[in-house]
C-alpha cells in the first residue's frame, strides 16, 4: 500500500539557520503529496501541497518539490525562525480512497 | 480558516464512563475523518465517512464507534472508556477531490483515569 517515510527528529535549529525535512514516498500511480504543520495544543493545518510532478509548494517561506523521479517531497526553509517550533507531517492521498497516508511527523525546535 | 470544531477540548474522566467526542463542520464537506495522536505525535486513522449514513473503520483498530446522520455532524462515541483510550483524538473533513485539503480540528485530549 501507500506509504511515506519522513527524517525522523526531534530537529533543534538557532534562528536563521535553514531547515530541510526529508520525505519519501511510495505509491501506485500519481498521488497528490502535501506538508502539515501542527502547533502546539492545536490541529494540523495545511502548509503546502503539489498535485502533479515536478509542481513545488510555497507557503510562509517554506516550499517543496513533487520529484517523481525520487519519489521526494522534501521540505525546505531558508531562514527559520522561533514561531516555527512545530510538528511537521509529510502526507499523501491514496488515489484508490482518498485517504491520508502520515509520515511519522518530525518535531522541530528552533531557538533564539 | 477552516471552520471545524471539536468539543471538548479536554476531558478527564473514570474508567467505565460512556463518552461522546463532538465534531462538526460547516464547510458542507461529505468526507470527515477521526484520527486518533500518540504521545510520539504519530496519527492514526480510526474512523472516516463519505458521507451521510456512511461510517468505515480505519487502519487502526479502535474500540470506538461513530455515526453520520447529518452530513456536518461525525461524533465519536466510547462505551466504556479505559485508561488505554487516553490519547489525542482530531477530527478532520475534506471536499471530494483528491488533490482536496483535510481540514482539521483542534482536537480533543483525553484522560481516562
Amino acid at each position: 500500500g501507500d506509504s511515506v517515510t519522513q527524517m525522523e527528529g526531534p530537529v533543534t535549529l538557532s534562528e536563521e539557520a535553514f531547515l530541510t525535512i526529508n520525505c519519501t514516498y511510495t505509491a501506485t500511480g500519481y498521488p497528490s503529496l502535501f506538508w502539515y504543520v501542527q502547533y502546539p495544543g492545536e490541529g494540523l493545518q495545511l502548509l503546502l501541497k503539489a498535485t502533479k510532478a515536478d509542481d513545488k509548494g510555497s507557503n510562509k517561506g517554506f516550499e517543496a518539490t513533487y520529484r517523481k523521479e525520487t519519489t521526494s517531497f522534501h521540505l525546505e526553509k531558508g531562514s527559520v525562525q522561533v514561531s516555527d517550533s512545530a510538528v511537521y507531517f509529510c502526507a499523501l492521498s491514496d488515489l484508490d480512497d482518498y485517504k491520508l497516508s502520515f509520515g511519522a511527523g518530525t518535531t522541530v525546535t528552533v531557538r533564539a | 480558516e477552516a471552520d471545524i470544531y471539536q468539543t471538548p477540548r479536554y476531558l478527564v474522566i473514570g474508567t467505565g464512563k460512556k463518552i461522546t467526542l463532538e465534531c462538526s463542520q460547516t464547510m458542507g464537506h461529505d468526507k470527515m475523518y477521526w484520527y486518533q495522536q500518540d504521545p510520539g505525535m504519530e496519527l492514526h486513522l480510526i474512523h472516516y465517512s463519505y458521507g451521510v449514513n456512511s461510517t468505515e473503520k480505519g487502519d487502526l483498530s479502535s474500540e470506538s464507534t461513530v455515526s453520520r446522520i447529518r452530513t456536518e455532524h461525525f461524533p465519536l462515541t466510547l462505551e466504556s472508556a479505559r485508561p488505554s483510550h487516553t490519547s489525542q483524538y482530531l477530527c478532520a473533513s475534506s471536499g471530494p477531490w483528491i488533490s482536496d485539503t483535510q481540514y482539521f480540528g483542534p482536537g480533543t485530549r483525553l484522560t481516562v483515569l
